[in-house]
């Protein structure tokens, strides 16, 4: 079993659709949680960052973690052609765990129709 | 504040032809990174410097060397290159190990 798994899509929605994108995971020592963006021929950006369970907003965006189900999501309210990229969930165990670096998944490729 | 700077941006080399790529930050980061990207393989971590002086190996460091050559700058060397090593090159850092990391904007190279 793969430490992430994250969909690769492609995802097709219209112009002011709620997205929703997820990855789930295996290793429990997982604690930090982050979503880049990626537009074509780009290098990641960071979007979201979370630490644990919970939710955590920033504007359209909001990232969800359910560390019970190994599960989290970040959902797009709103969406914008602009929001058409690459979607890459990430996460690390932190400096309580042996894997402290990022292990990310391989992304979700989402468009937005006008 | 340029964040990471990456050269160069493209490169194409012949099989066997050795070149360094390089990157910097001006975020006063401890740790940088290394990684490739290739299709339908995601990123995948090619070396690592925790902080000033110390190098590690990531999941596909075969055929790379690093240098951190001081806090900002951080190299990565490919001594004999193959076709295998065509791939995108993305430079990351971090304020710690730990912490979300930061990247530049990549160097498409291709071996021929």
């Amino acid at each position: 079993q793969k430490e992430v798994e994250q969909d690769p899509g492609p995802l097709s929605v219209p112009e002011g659709a709620i997205v929703s994108l997820n990855c789930t995971y295996s290793n429990s020592a997982f604690q930090y949680f982050m979503w880049y963006r990626q537009y074509s021929r780009k290098g990641p950006e960071l979007l979201m960052y979370t630490y644990s369970s919970g939710n955590k907003e920033d504007g359209r965006f909001t990232a969800q973690v359910d560390k019970s189900s190994k599960y989290i999501s970040l959902f797009i309210r709103d969406s914008q052609p602009s929001d058409s990229a690459t979607y890459l969930c990430a996460m690390s165990a932190g400096s309580g765990g042996s894997n402290y670096k990022l292990t990310f998944g391989k992304g979700t490729l989402l468009t937005v129709n006008p | 504040n340029a964040g990471v700077t990456q050269t160069p941006k493209f490169q194409v080399l012949k099989t066997g032809q050795s070149m360094t790529l390089q990157c910097a930050q001006d975020m006063n980061h401890n740790s940088m990174y290394w990684y490739r990207q290739d299709p339908g393989m995601g990123l995948r971590l090619i070396y690592y410097s925790a902080s000033e002086g110390t190098t590690d190996k990531g999941e596909v460091p075969n055929g790379y060397n690093v240098s951190r050559l001081n806090k900002r700058e951080f190299s990565l060397r490919l001594e004999s290159a193959a076709p295998s090593q065509t791939s995108v090159y993305f430079c990351a850092s971090s304020w710690t190990e730990y912490n979300e990391q930061f990247f530049g904007p990549g160097t498409r190279l291709t071996v021929l």
